[in-house]
């Protein structure tokens, strides 16, 4: 099945600065991969995704980078804000939504005002 | 935009006993839904496949006696905790697939087995 790892598992920036978190996964069968941000005791939510067909894909201040051949995918946040301090999770999956979703193992993010 | 809801949002309950959790979408159909487990500072990590009108798919090492699922609608999935033990307390979220490999999770349902 398919194995997704995320690092780093903690992160701690200054407010303004950007923070990087990468992601590889195993199963050549996953194109669409999405990323999440859940804080504490609530449910993930998208904020943003990718499909294989895409390298990258930017919305304000996020952008996320997949290359394909290597199995890795990246999620960048540019001017972080207080607000961004969450746990951010990366998944893959093969395309379609019936098919099951795997999450990495979470980043948990600080941004320090 | 859809909307998942879970019931109960908690629940404490005595070791032995079982729990049913519901996870409903609100206004799309769903004949999947997936059913997640949460530890503390853990990631999700998919426990079954709900599928209406059939049995559902079970992940490696999921006790499928012991976490039964119900697909009873096509709106409708529920999780029984069968013979809950401590070991069991856990954050228990379903997901519903929409348009465009859109996961709609529900708000979770946060369980304490004492």
């Amino acid at each position: 099945g398919e194995n997704v790892e995320q690092h780093p598992s903690t992160l701690s920036v200054q407010e303004g600065d950007s923070a990087v978190i990468k992601c590889t996964y195993s199963d050549s069968a996953s194109n669409y991969f999405p990323w999440y941000k859940q804080e504490l005791g609530k449910r993930p939510q998208l904020i943003i995704d990718i499909r294989s067909n895409v390298g990258e894909k930017k919305d304000q201040r996020i952008a996320v980078t997949l290359n394909k051949t290597a199995k890795h995918f990246s999620l960048h946040i540019t001017e972080t804000q207080p607000e961004d301090s969450a746990v951010y999770f990366c998944a893959a999956s093969p395309s379609g939504g019936y098919q099951k979703v795997t999450f990495g193992t979470g980043t948990k993010l600080q941004v320090i005002p | 935009g859809a909307v998942v809801s879970q019931h109960p949002s908690w629940v404490i309950c005595k070791s032995g006993t079982s729990v049913k959790i519901e996870c409903r979408s609100l206004d799309f159909q769903a004949t999947t839904m997936f059913w997640y487990r949460q530890f503390p500072k853990q990631s999700l990590m998919l426990m079954a496949t709900s599928n209406e009108g059939s049995k559902a798919t079970y992940e490696q090492g999921v006790e499928k006696d012991k976490f039964l699922i119900n697909h009873a609608s096509l709106t409708l999935s529920t999780l029984t905790v069968t013979s809950a033990h401590p070991e069991d307390s856990s954050f228990y979220i379903c997901s519903a697939p929409g348009l465009a490999e859109t996961q709609y999770f529900g708000p979770g349902t946060r369980l304490l087995v004492l």
